[in-house]
């Protein structure tokens, strides 16, 4: 089981937005910043977002980030198909002393 | 432009060792700390050790620590990961990543396109 918690999986209709969430505790996203990355199949993760909310260059401003106590929010608008992949989040937990990762959610455009 | 390409992964059997080496380019390695991160097949993703940009200071996950050893040498801009002691549960696809950090959290900002290591009698 993962550290950090994720929906399985979420979709919605192109156009539409859909967040996804990232559940954690005191020890990583209560004290750490959040990190998100894009898996699509078979391909390497991609850097999706940084510090929360900070989105690397390159990334559209389609998708967004932020955090809230133990939980942080990926969010995307205006669904594209070609936004169909995994999603993980990712931090730092100082109670283990290592980085950690959601589960990861796979995201679907209906 | 940034690149990092692994290479090394194969089949091997339990109890065997495999040297991952990942080869980076487009900007200076010893800047940066590197990180090895694993996806077992249909699994999520599993940190599993980071090297300091002079090679001084690494850490593993609980899970390959004491089997597994991290390793750089910036003067061919090589990472390497040495994993001993192999076991089933350690097949995967092994990323290297460039790490980034603020404070005490890091994230991964480039990524190779992995090497497969599986380990099966």
């Amino acid at each position: 089981q993962s550290v950090l918690t994720q929906p399985p999986s979420v979709s919605a209709a192109p156009g539409q937005k859909v967040t996804i969430s990232c559940s954690g505790s005191s020890s990583n996203i209560g004290n750490h910043n959040v990190s998100w990355y894009q898996q699509f199949p078979g391909t390497a993760p991609k850097l999706l977002m940084y510090e929360n909310n900070k989105r690397p260059s390159g990334i559209p401003d389609r998708f967004s980030g932020s955090k809230s106590g133990t939980s942080a929010t990926l969010g995307i608008t205006g669904l594209q198909t070609g936004d169909e992949a995994d999603y993980y989040c990712g931090t730092w937990d100082g109670s283990l002393s290592v980085s950690v990762f959601g589960g990861g959610t796979q995201l679907t455009v209906l | 432009e940034v690149q990092l390409l692994e290479s090394g992964g194969g089949l091997v059997q339990p109890g065997g060792s495999l040297r991952l080496s990942c080869a980076a380019s487009g900007f200076i390695l010893s800047n940066f700390a590197m990180n090895w991160v694993r996806q077992a097949p249909g699994k999520g993703l599993e940190w599993v050790a980071s090297v300091s940009g002079s090679g001084d200071i690494t850490s593993f996950a609980d899970s390959v620590r004491g089997r597994f050893s991290i390793s750089r040498d910036n003067s061919k801009n090589t990472l390497f990961l040495q994993m001993n002691s192999l076991r089933v549960d350690d097949t995967a696809v092994y990323y290297c990543a460039r790490g980034r950090k603020v404070g005490l959290t890091p994230w991964f900002d480039f990524w190779g396109q992995g090497a497969l290591v599986t380990v099966s009698s």
